[in-house]
């Protein structure tokens, strides 16, 4: 399967704790995005990486959100002492460096008990 | 800021109808404006749009985009129950890393 991968697909964690989200891209984009997605909503746009470079991030960011792509490849987005607020369904997305279509992968749907 | 309005929210028809979505939208410097299918995981795509008056079509369904009066519509003829789904709109401006803007979506069901 060479389309948009992402690890875990569900995390169930307690308020307080730190959580690790993977994404893997299509391999020839170099461009990756994510967006957060709550029930009854689209998805809203969070960061954006071309290659290795986070080039914009949105204001929805709090500090304790971090999203790397070390390698131009795979990204990671952490969040650090989560809160019931941050339960959502967590995108990611890839495209090519002409700025193509995006598309998107399973996601990971994220509890904060 | 960039938006957009999908229209009805939710929808319930019969196997076999025809059924029309409307998008609309206001963005900064427009690129393109993108139809997404959305059942319980990923959005997948369906159509990018980036001239008025061409319409897309993918078997049953086809989109059609108007920049002047900035609204797209997504019509899906002869429904059939694997058509239900969320049907997402998006747009996307030119620059900041093409970066997509979503509206809330319209739920289509579709009953026997």
């Amino acid at each position: 399967d060479t389309g948009v991968s992402q690890n875990p697909r569900h995390k169930i964690t307690k308020r307080g704790q730190n959580v690790t989200f993977r994404c893997d891209p299509i391999s020839e984009h170099n461009r990756l995005y994510w967006y957060r997605q709550t029930l009854g909503q689209g998805p809203e746009f969070l960061t954006y990486f071309q290659n290795e470079a986070q080039l914009e991030k949105s204001r929805l960011l709090s500090d304790r959100f971090s999203a790397e792509r070390p390698k131009g490849s795979f990204s990671t987005l952490e969040i650090q002492r989560t809160e019931q607020g941050d339960s959502a369904m967590y995108l990611c997305a890839s495209s090519n460096n002409r700025g193509e279509t995006q598309y998107f992968g399973p996601g990971t749907r994220l509890l904060v008990l | 800021e960039d938006k957009v309005v999908q229209s009805p929210l939710s929808l319930v028809v019969h196997e076999g109808d025809t059924v029309t979505l409307n998008c609309s939208y206001e963005v900064t410097n427009f690129r393109s404006l993108l139809w997404y299918k959305q059942e319980k995981k990923a959005p997948t795509f369906l159509f990018m749009l980036t001239s008025s008056g061409i319409e897309k079509k993918s078997g049953r369904l086809s989109s059609i985009l108007d920049k002047k009066e900035l609204f797209s519509i997504l019509n899906i003829t002869a429904t059939q129950t694997g058509d239900s789904a969320i049907y997402l709109c998006a747009v996307e401006a030119q620059g900041g890393g093409n970066k997509l803007t979503f509206g809330t979506g319209t739920q289509l069901k579709v009953e026997l």
